[in-house]
């Protein structure tokens, strides 16, 4: 199975804040991968798929990139609503795996 | 707008077997663009992929060899569903199960609501 490192593990960030969270692959998953939020007591969403494409209604703040191995989720000016925990997944492969989550709390 | 709703118990007994169900609304379980996937979650475990079910001229089902010898996913055309059996279950089962639609993507793109399932006598 491709194992899934994401980094940190947590972070504490501000309103207005960028943010970047990083997700490495331990094979090349060429651009599957894709990127959910997570709030408590609920199912994950779908921000991006495809490395960086933004899944229907997700705010333009929210951006994706990389190739390869190495992946990040950018929050361009984090708003109170994203305060959450944060999934990468690649779909390259089955099967499909997850990163262990970065919680974004409020500083 | 697809939505999938689920169902079943949320305490099962050691060595019974879990069984969940998981209703969609929005498209038809047949649709050979798309495949239907149990996933669970635990502080131990994560986020895991469970297996499942796809129609492409034929029904197809794919489980993770972390439980492929415990687990049956299949589809009710005529309920337009499809449910989860994971049998001899033990505490560490205990989970959030949630099911998910896979788009050709390959991602999860829609997801139930969750079911929290706890395994104990």
């Amino acid at each position: 199975d491709i194992q899934m490192t994401q980094s940190p593990s947590s972070l504490s960030a501000s309103i207005g804040d960028r943010i970047t969270i990083t997700c490495r692959a331990s094979q090349d998953i060429r651009g599957d991968l894709g990127w959910y939020q997570q709030k408590p007591g609920k199912a994950p969403k779908r921000l991006i798929y495809g490395t960086s494409r933004l899944h229907s209604g997700v705010p333009l703040r929210f951006s994706g990139s990389g190739s390869g191995t190495e992946f990040t989720l950018t929050i361009s000016s984090l708003q109170p609503e994203d305060f959450a925990t944060y999934y990468c997944l690649q779909h390259y492969s089955s099967p499909q795996t997850f990163g262990r989550g970065t919680k974004v709390e409020i500083k | 707008q697809v939505e999938l709703h689920q169902s079943g118990p949320g305490l099962v007994k050691p060595s019974q077997t879990l069984s969940l169900t998981c209703a969609i609304s929005g498209e038809n379980v047949s649709i050979n663009s798309a495949a239907w996937s149990w996933i669970r979650q635990s502080p131990s475990r994560g986020l895991e992929w469970l297996g499942r079910t796809y129609y492409r001229s034929k029904w197809y089902t794919d489980y993770a060899e972390s439980v492929k010898s415990r687990i049956n996913i299949n589809p009710d055309t005529s309920k337009n569903q499809f449910s989860l059996q994971l049998t001899s279950v033990t505490p560490e089962d205990s989970a959030v199960y949630f099911c998910a639609r896979s788009p050709v993507a390959g991602d999860f793109d829609f997801w139930g609501q969750g079911t929290l399932v706890t395994v104990s006598s």
